[in-house]
């Protein structure tokens, strides 16, 4: 059973499209996360979700909206894709926000 | 922004020694640090959640220090095998409870 799991696995796409990455965990978590992955490989913290609610809004373009319809789910909305939004994306869960993450397998996001 | 520091960044290591690499973070509004492994091609793993000065945590062969006072952990591997090869990553939190990664410190186990 997979317990963090995102989707899809790869995406390209044109600039100027609007796109979502879902991400979904089975292992009851209360805290969910998304990082992206820069160029230089480093994992920055773009938002966190606790039951549903925001606790973390790192500074990133309001162009990127994350929706949490249930505490399972936390996904991300990119409206008007820039080729500088291509990168690795990952979805992380936890018990709560100071406990141990745990990870999806990734996005690729590839804007051409 | 807070700057946390992993040395070295890349290490290469003979099958079979141990090897030990440094995380370092500001000690003021600490509140827990974390250890990850990431192997290439998939996601990090946690191996290590820490949060009192002095903590020890052992797992297998892999083990870590917290000093919170000066800021600093170390993470120990013992008789390093090639399954160790992995970027490891720390990350503190502090009292926003965000999680701040470092760069991380590539091993490379040389057979």
């Amino acid at each position: 059973d997979t317990a963090v799991s995102q989707t899809p696995k790869y995406l390209v796409t044109q600039m100027g499209n609007d796109k979502s990455i879902k991400c979904e965990q089975n292992l009851g978590h209360d805290t969910m996360y998304w990082y992206k992955q820069d160029s230089k490989k480093f994992l920055k913290i773009m938002f966190s979700y606790n039951n549903k609610e925001l606790i973390i809004n790192e500074t990133v373009p309001n162009r990127f909206s994350p929706k949490s319809p249930d505490k399972a789910h936390l996904n991300l909305h990119i409206n008007s894709l820039e080729l500088g939004d291509s990168a690795v994306y990952f979805c992380a869960s936890s018990q709560g926000p100071r406990s141990e993450q745990f990870f999806g397998p990734g996005t690729r996001l590839t804007v051409l | 922004i807070l700057n946390v520091e992993q040395s070295p960044q890349s290490l290469h290591v003979q099958e079979g020694d141990s090897t030990n690499f440094t995380c370092s973070f500001p000690s003021s509004n600490f509140y827990a640090l974390h250890w990850y492994r990431w192997e290439t091609a998939k996601s990090p793993e946690a191996l290590f959640v820490m949060t009192l000065n002095g903590d020890e945590k052992k797992k297998g062969r892999i083990s870590a220090t917290l000093n919170t006072k000066e800021g600093y952990s170390y993470l120990y591997i013992k008789g390093s095998q090639p399954e160790d090869s992995a970027t490891y990553l720390c990350a503190p939190i502090f009292g926003n409870e965000k999680l701040t990664f470092g760069t991380g410190t590539r091993l490379t186990i040389i057979p």
